[in-house]
Formats: C-alpha cells, structure tokens, sequence
C-alpha cells in the first residue's frame, strides 16, 4: 500500500462552518505534512508532523488547527475560515531515509471552497 | 527559506519536439527533486538529484544536477501528450527528526498538443 488517502475529495463551506479534513497513510511513514495549493500555484508547506509531535509551523492562521491521532492518521480542523483560504489541501507523508534521501508521497487533495 | 526559480512559466509545444525546463537558486542544495503533477491530483515523484553532475535518466525525461547544486534541468526528448503537466522542482533541509521542509518552484506547466 503506498496511498495516501485523503477525505473529503472536495469540500464546500461557509465562513462560519466547523469542517474537517482527514489523511490516512499505510506506509509506516512517520512524518505527515500539509501543504496549501491555490490555482496555478505551487504546493506552500503549512505544517509537519514528525514521530507525531508538531515541528513546524509556517506560521500559519489559528483558523487551521492541525492534530495527529496516531502515526497514521492527520486531521486539519477548520474553524471561520475565510474566502482567500479556498484551495486545494494536500496531505503527504515520508520515510526517514536521511538528509539527501528524501521522497513525499501525496494524497490527490481536498479542494475546499468557502463562501 | 531557500527560494527556487523555475523557467519557464508556460510551455506549449507540438507532439515530438524537445524541451527543457530550468530550476535556479541563489542556495546549495544538498538535494533536489522534481516532481510532476495533474489536475485534481498530489505531485507525483520523478527523480531525486543528490550528486553535483549527476545525470539522471528516467525513459524519456533526464535530468541534471549542477556541479555547484544551485540548479538543476530537466529535458523532455520526443515529448508525448502524456507528458502535460505541471512540472514541479522543490528542495529543503532535513529537519533532523525524520521530516523535510520542502520548498517548490513556481511550476512549468506544458502542454504536448498532438
């Protein structure tokens, strides 16, 4: 199993509305990211998960609240979100494997639109 | 953050010509990578570049390292309409503890027309 799977696939809500997006990973992977992509951008490194303690934070917005359960399993809790957030939410994991061996597995994303 | 360049932006050209797609940085990278991604879809992983010089060579795709591991290319032989796509170049620090901070270039987006 080498997936990353993401839900939902997509995902509309109002600015007041509580959502949540889920990313599962079978791998043994133990570092979990989440990326923003806006349309016909490149992919922006919001948060990583590694040995499931939070490492870093690209400083972004309280509204985006991550949380990881377990090793394999990633949550991004959204909370009066704003129109500007709408994008494409992508998960991603990696293996260890050293400083020049890096590899990235990616979900196909959640597009999340807020109206 | 080490910042990436990419040229070009957009790339259209006709079934069976070449191509090649440059990535810059002002940086030393110990690594870089290419990925490729489709609409609706997470990047997909081509080659990981770790060696200044090095030549990688994936069917039709190669691609190269520079000697200094500022930049790196990517070069399409006989480009296919299977090749369209967003073709991404990213590269970060090793956290140390199992992750990566990858940072991507802005893209090329190409489109093989038959």
């Amino acid at each position: 199993d080498t997936e990353v799977t993401q839900t939902p696939k997509h995902l509309v809500m109002g600015m007041t509305n509580k959502k949540s997006l889920k990313c599962e990973q079978h791998m043994g992977h133990r570092a979990m990211y989440w990326y923003k992509q806006k349309a016909k951008k490149p992919p922006e490194l919001m948060f990583v998960y590694s040995y499931e303690k939070l490492s870093i934070n690209e400083s972004v917005p309280s509204r985006f609240s991550p949380e990881c359960p377990n090793s394999s399993l990633l949550n991004l809790h959204l909370h009066a979100l704003q129109p500007e957030d709408s994008a494409l939410y992508l998960c991603a994991s990696s293996q260890d494997r050293g400083p020049t061996n890096e590899k990235l597995f990616f979900g196909s994303g959640t597009q999340l639109s807020v109206l | 953050t080490q910042l990436l360049e990419q040229s070009p932006q957009f790339l259209s050209i006709q079934e069976g010509e070449n191509l090649t797609v440059y990535c810059n940085s002002s940086s030393v990278f110990s690594s870089l990578q290419w990925y490729r991604q489709e609409p609706g879809e997470g990047p997909v992983l081509l080659v990981t570049v770790v060696t200044g010089g090095e030549v990688k060579k994936l069917k039709r795709l190669t691609f190269q390292f520079g000697d200094a591991r500022k930049d790196s290319s990517l070069h399409i032989t006989a480009a296919q309409p299977g090749d369209t796509g967003l073709y991404l170049c990213a590269g970060g620090p090793y956290s140390g503890a199992g992750s990566y901070q990858l940072t991507f270039g802005k893209g090329t987006k190409l489109s093989v027309i038959p």
